[in-house]
């Protein structure tokens, strides 16, 4: 089983849609959780980590659920700048990272 | 410039021949990591390096080995290059405090023939 498990997709939603990716990880003893975004066949980019609380910046909220061991991405009022790929990433206190197979968002205009 | 500079971009190679993939980074991170990306697979870690003198495999190390020059520069070296390892290679650095993230060179497109 992997570290770290997404949903692929795609998504296609349309513009102004409010959009919510999944991830669940299976080693309870990760640390930190982070989205990173993917355009293709660039580098991967912070998009934001995540906390326990939850956070938010701007469109991206942001979820971590320890006792379910799932993190959550909600974007709200999709632009279609938002196309990408989204990877979910856990590291462990060996700070080594997982990364998830990453999902596909496309905006639809 | 960028903080993390991979070379080449792109490289087309034969089976057999030994390919060195070359990352430097300014950001000053202890930290410096080697990826692979493959369609539906996610990027999977071939090695890490803490320090200069640390050396780490990682997940799929076989086929690959790796040299950290200096703080600034790992480079990483298909010594008899298969058709299996065509991928996207990405280098990372992290600096190692707590909740750090990693950043990304803009990756090598490795082609076997």
């Amino acid at each position: 089983r992997k570290e770290v498990e997404q949903d692929p997709g795609p998504f296609n939603v349309p513009e102004g849609a409010t959009v919510a990716f999944n991830c669940t990880y299976s080693n309870s003893a990760s640390q930190s959780f982070f989205w990173y975004r993917q355009d293709c066949r660039k580098e991967p980019k912070l998009l934001m980590s995540v906390y326990s609380s939850g956070n938010e910046d701007g469109r991206f909220t942001a979820q971590l659920n320890r006792a379910s061991q799932y993190i959550s991405l909600l974007i709200r009022d999709s632009k279609l700048s938002d196309s990408a790929t989204y990877l979910c990433v856990g590291s462990n206190t060996g700070n080594q990272f997982y990364f998830g197979t990453g999902t596909s968002l496309t905006v639809i205009p | 410039d960028a903080d993390v500079t991979q070379t080449p971009r792109n490289r087309i190679t034969k089976t057999g021949k030994r390919i060195m993939l070359e990352c430097s980074q300014t950001k000053g991170h202890d930290r410096m990591y080697w990826y692979r990306q493959d369609p539906g697979l996610g990027l999977r870690l071939i090695y890490y390096s803490f320090d200069v003198k640390d050396i780490n495999k990682g997940e799929i190390s076989d086929g690959y080995s790796v040299s950290r020059q200096a703080q600034a520069k790992f480079s990483l070296s298909l010594e008899s290059a298969i058709p299996n390892q065509t991928a996207l290679y990405f280098c990372a650095t992290s600096d190692g405090v707590a909740n750090e993230k990693l950043f990304f060179g803009s990756g090598t497109q490795l082609s076997v023939l």
